[in-house]
């Protein structure tokens, strides 16, 4: 059965510092990997898109890199900001209009 | 420049009642999206439609129909609401780089509570 886990479920960082979001998949066939974010009440918005070539991709303060052997990702935001506070969700593309398999999101807390 | 809007944001409803979920893009995009959000669990697509005159079900369709009205707008009707509808709904549209590379678009969500 397709699936995407996420880790941590929720997570609480001190404004400024760093922090690294996971994403295990178990998806097959596989065709991109997407990284959205959430703010609360909100629709999601999208910061990264990687195919299967891809193994890091940059959106300003978010990195999200791609190891396809393992079949992991990771979100990496740097020097964070009160704004970055928001639900962080994992989704794999198996191919088709109907195949993307949403994990059920990394909740980060970003504290002044 | 709006997007994908949906109406209504909030809505509660009776066990039985029927209601219909709104959702228009104006970015031009072929296929439209609705998706439902509970807690905990990922986002669940209910229906889809990959282009103007077609639709297809999702993974979870039982108790929902879809009518594609134009390229525009994207409705989902609930015939007769049951406590396990409610959700947050989503539509969503896709830009024109297809499945493979394009960008997804959300609305802001309906909010439905089922009584």
């Amino acid at each position: 059965k397709n699936q995407v886990e996420q880790s941590p479920q929720s997570l609480i960082i001190l404004e400024g510092k760093n922090c690294t979001l996971q994403c295990n998949y178990t998806v097959s066939p596989f065709s991109n990997l997407r990284w959205y974010k959430q703010d609360t009440g909100r629709g999601p918005v999208s910061l990264t898109i990687m195919t299967f070539s891809e193994n890091t991709k940059s959106n300003g303060r978010y990195t999200a890199t791609l190891d396809a052997d393992t079949k992991q990702s990771s979100l990496h935001i740097t020097a964070s900001q009160l704004s970055d506070s928001a639900s962080y969700i994992c989704v794999v593309s198996a191919g088709g209009y109907n195949k993307l398999i949403f994990g059920a999101g990394t909740r980060l807390a970003v504290h002044p | 420049n709006a997007g994908v809007t949906q109406t209504p944001k909030f809505q509660v409803l009776k066990t039985g009642q029927s209601m219909t979920l709104q959702c228009a893009q104006d970015m031009n995009h072929n296929s439209m999206y609705w998706y439902r959000q509970d807690p905990g669990m990922g986002l669940r697509l209910i229906y889809y439609s990959a282009s103007e005159g077609t639709t297809d079900k999702g993974e979870v369709p039982n108790g929902y129909n879809v009518s594609r009205l134009n390229k525009r707008e994207f409705s989902l009707r609930l015939e007769s609401a049951a406590p396990s509808q409610t959700s947050v709904y989503f539509c969503a549209s896709m830009s024109e780089q297809g499945w493979e590379t394009g960008e997804l678009f959300f609305g802001e969500g309906s909010r439905l509570t089922v009584l």
